[in-house]
């Protein structure tokens, strides 16, 4: 699966919307990007999923670029309860497999 | 019905011993996850139970690591002589298919002492 990467930390202000950046640089034609998240001392939670589409659900929206190199996670109203550790995660529409890197802690300040 | 469950939530032992870690997927999921999560770290995949069957242990570090699904449901992670660089997170995920979204569990913390 291609690699990703994303910065280690950002803040966000209660209310306003968090933007989240993943590049995938090497993603291939069949692999989608999932999105995870932890909340601390919890199990990874899934978020939402696209292959070529944004994708929207009752938790985020989902924006993948045209050339598919890059994607943002959008979190349109945080709160403090969304303060985790996200994941951006490439897998093939195959592979069982998750493969997860450091993510970005995201901090929500009142 | 309810989560991935594990159980124990908290494993505190003396290096050199044996330990199992439980955990109960979803209902009706064919598919389960081992992962093992230091601190700091991501998630690292250990294997992959389709069914009772093992399809993939590759991440299991080494012949001290052991795991089995044997009716296909409840899964046990065996660890033998433990080490100190044991000591992590174990993570439990279950899905109904193998490609579909995973659900993890709220993991088990092993403390080898």
């Amino acid at each position: 699966d291609a690699k990703t990467t994303q910065p280690p930390s950002m803040d966000c202000a209660e209310g306003r919307a968090a933007n989240l950046p993943c590049n995938h640089s090497t993603i291939s034609g069949n692999e989608y990007v999932y999105w995870y998240r932890q909340i601390h001392s919890q199990g990874p939670q899934y978020i939402i999923h696209g292959l070529k589409n944004n994708e929207t659900n009752e938790m985020a929206s989902l924006i993948i670029t045209e050339d598919r190199k890059s994607s943002t996670l959008i979190l349109p109203h945080a709160t403090l309860r969304d303060t985790a550790v996200y994941y951006c995660i490439v897998r093939g529409g195959s592979n069982y497999k998750l493969t997860f890197g450091k993510g970005t802690l995201l901090t929500v300040n009142p | 019905g309810a989560g991935v469950s594990q159980t124990p939530s908290n494993k505190v032992t003396e290096k050199g011993k044996y330990v199992e870690l439980r955990c109960d997927p979803i209902s009706g999921h064919t598919a389960l996850y081992w992962y093992r999560q230091s601190l700091g770290q991501g998630p690292e995949f250990l294997i992959y139970f389709q069914g009772t069957g093992a399809a993939d242990d590759s991440g299991l570090p080494n012949d001290r690591f052991f795991a089995v699904r044997p009716e296909g449901s409840v899964s046990t992670l065996k660890i033998q002589r433990t080490e100190r660089g044991d000591s992590a997170v174990y993570l439990c995920a279950s899905s109904q298919g193998s490609g579909d979204e995973q659900f993890f569990g709220p993991g088990t913390r092993l403390t080898v002492l």
